[in-house]
């Protein structure tokens, strides 16, 4: 168990309005990531963290923001939602040994 | 760019068998390949973890192998049981690159009574 956590768990929100995703973890890794899933594209790298307010893009980028104050909390913003948004987001850590390690997920639903 | 490709992308096999999932990836430039288990609904689990200098790992009745050379992974599953039934994804991580992964899409398993 990696203790990572995220909340909330569930979201319904409307288009237009923002909306910030939280991931937690207890183990002080260095890296976090955000992902989406969709069905037909699978998982998909949004952005990603290397350390303390050290964040980069990934592949869908696009009307996303992150930021990471705190080893243990990374953050991520959808600045105005969307209903291509809606996703299931999930976030990882990745351990000494480059493994990674998932959060349960947040299923997010932009009406 | 690296790309993952499992094959099959689903497969039901009755309770008891012995199977084998596949994972082919086209850059052997890897640090490490992971396969996880994800149930519907759910968020994806690590079952296992090879590194690079390594050949095959395994757990319980789950030994994945890793060949670079040819590109191959797989994933072979003993004495399947219905609880089995999972997607599986595999995902490869390329040196250097902050540990980002590549994943595949998945086999769909399902193991029937």
């Amino acid at each position: 168990d990696a203790g990572i956590t995220q909340s909330p768990r569930h979201k319904v929100t409307e288009t237009g309005t923002p909306v910030t995703l939280r991931c937690h973890q207890t183990e002080n890794h260095r890296y976090m990531y955000w992902y989406r899933q969709d069905p037909g594209h699978g998982l998909r790298l949004i952005h990603y963290s290397y350390g303390v307010k050290d964040t980069d893009k990934g592949e869908v980028s696009d009307g996303y923001s992150v930021s990471r104050s705190k080893t243990e909390d990374f953050l991520l913003t959808l600045e105005s939602a969307t209903s291509s948004q809606t996703s299931v987001y999930f976030c990882a850590i990745s351990d000494l040994k480059g493994g990674q390690y998932f959060g349960p997920g947040t299923r997010l639903t932009v009406t | 760019k690296q790309e993952v490709t499992q094959i099959p992308a689903a497969l039901s096999v009755p309770e008891g068998e012995n199977l084998v999932l596949n994972c082919s990836f086209t850059d052997s430039a890897i640090y490490n390949l992971q396969w996880f288990r994800q149930d519907p609904g759910k968020g994806l689990t690590s079952l296992l973890l090879i590194q690079s200098s390594q050949r095959e790992q395994t757990s319980g009745r789950l030994n994945a192998s890793l060949d670079k050379s040819s590109g191959r992974s797989t994933l072979y599953i003993a004495a399947s049981q219905p609880g089995d039934s999972a997607t599986y994804l595999c995902a490869v991580s390329k040196i250097g690159g902050s540990y980002i992964p590549t994943f595949g899409r998945g086999t769909s398993l399902i193991v029937h009574p």
